[in-house]
C-alpha cells in the first residue's frame, strides 16, 4: 500500500530554469514531510522538510510547499544547477508512526545546459 | 563532525551464508533507523532502535533478519541463510528528532 507516490518517474529542466517536483500522500495522519536528494550508489542526503502547521519552508533555492487538505507536497529548486542531477525522495511520518519514514518512488532529475 | 557511517559498502555473500550489517549513527543520535531498497524501488522502512531497544519492527521481515543497537557499539542488522531476494541496498539512518540523516548504505549482493 504506497502511502506517499511520486507519480512523475524523471524531469528534465534546462539550467537555470525552476524545477518543480510533486508529490501526493494518502495518510491523514502524516504530520511532518522530508525532501532527499540521492546520487548513484550514495545514501539520500537530507534537503529540506515541513511540518503540518506550515505550509511553505524555504532554504536557499530549495522551497516546500505543503497543500494539506489536497495531501499534496511539492519541492521548487530555483535556479536549478547541473549538480541538482540526481532522485529526489519525498518522505512522511506521522504520530502514529513515528521515526517509521514512508518513501515515495522517486523522481530522476536531468539538469541540462 | 563524522557523519552516519556504515560498513562494509559493499558486501558479497552465498545462499544460505550469513550477512552482518554495521551502522555508527552520528555524534549525538540516539535514533537509528534501517531501511532498504530494492532495484528501481524507493526506500522501505525496516525497523526502528534506540540504544538496547527495538521500537518498530513493522516493516521487518519475520524470519531471518534481526537487528540490535547495543549500549556499546554499532548497530547490527543481521541476515541469516540469505536468498538472491535479499540482494539490495541497505541503508541506516539516525535522528536526534523527527530528522533522519542516511548513511551511505551496504550493497548486498547474494549468489
Amino acid at each position: 500500500d504506497q502511502q506517499v507516490k511520486q507519480n512523475s518517474p524523471s524531469l528534465s529542466v534546462q539550467e537555470g530554469r525552476i524545477s518543480i517536483l510533486n508529490c501526493d500522500y494518502t495518510n491523514s495522519m502524516f504530520d511532518y514531510f522530508l525532501w532527499y536528494k540521492k546520487y548513484p550508489a550514495e545514501g539520500p542526503t537530507f534537503l529540506i522538510s515541513i511540518s503540518s502547521i506550515k505550509d511553505k519552508n524555504e532554504d536557499g533555492r530549495f522551497t516546500v510547499f505543503l497543500n494539506k487538505s489536497a495531501k499534496h507536497l511539492s519541492l521548487h529548486i530555483v535556479p536549478s544547477q547541473p549538480g541538482d542531477s540526481a532522485v529526489y525522495f519525498c518522505a512522511a511520518s506521522g504520530d502514529d508512526s513515528w521515526g517509521k519514514l514512508q518513501f515515495g518512488a522517486g523522481t530522476q532529475v536531468v539538469v541540462t545546459p | 563532525n563524522a557523519g552516519v557511517m556504515q560498513n562494509p559498502r559493499h558486501l558479497v555473500r552465498r545462499r544460505g551464508q550469513e550477512a552482518r550489517l554495521r551502522c555508527s549513527p552520528m555524534k549525538g543520535h540516539s535514533h537509528v533507523y534501517w531501511y532498504r531498497q530494492l532495484p528501481e524501488e524507493g526506500l522501505k522502512f525496516m525497523v526502528y532502535l534506540q540504544k538496547e531497544n527495538i521500537i518498530d519492527e513493522s516493516g521487518m521481515p519475520k524470519e531471518r533478519f534481526s537487528a540490535e543497537f547495543p549500549k556499546e557499539g554499532p548497530s547490527i542488522l543481521r541476515i541469516q541463510q540469505v536468498v538472491r531476494g535479499d540482494s539490495a541496498a541497505y541503508f541506516c539512518a539516525s535522528s536526534r528528532d523527527e530528522t533522519q540523516y542516511f548513511g551511505p548504505g551496504t550493497r548486498l549482493l547474494v549468489l
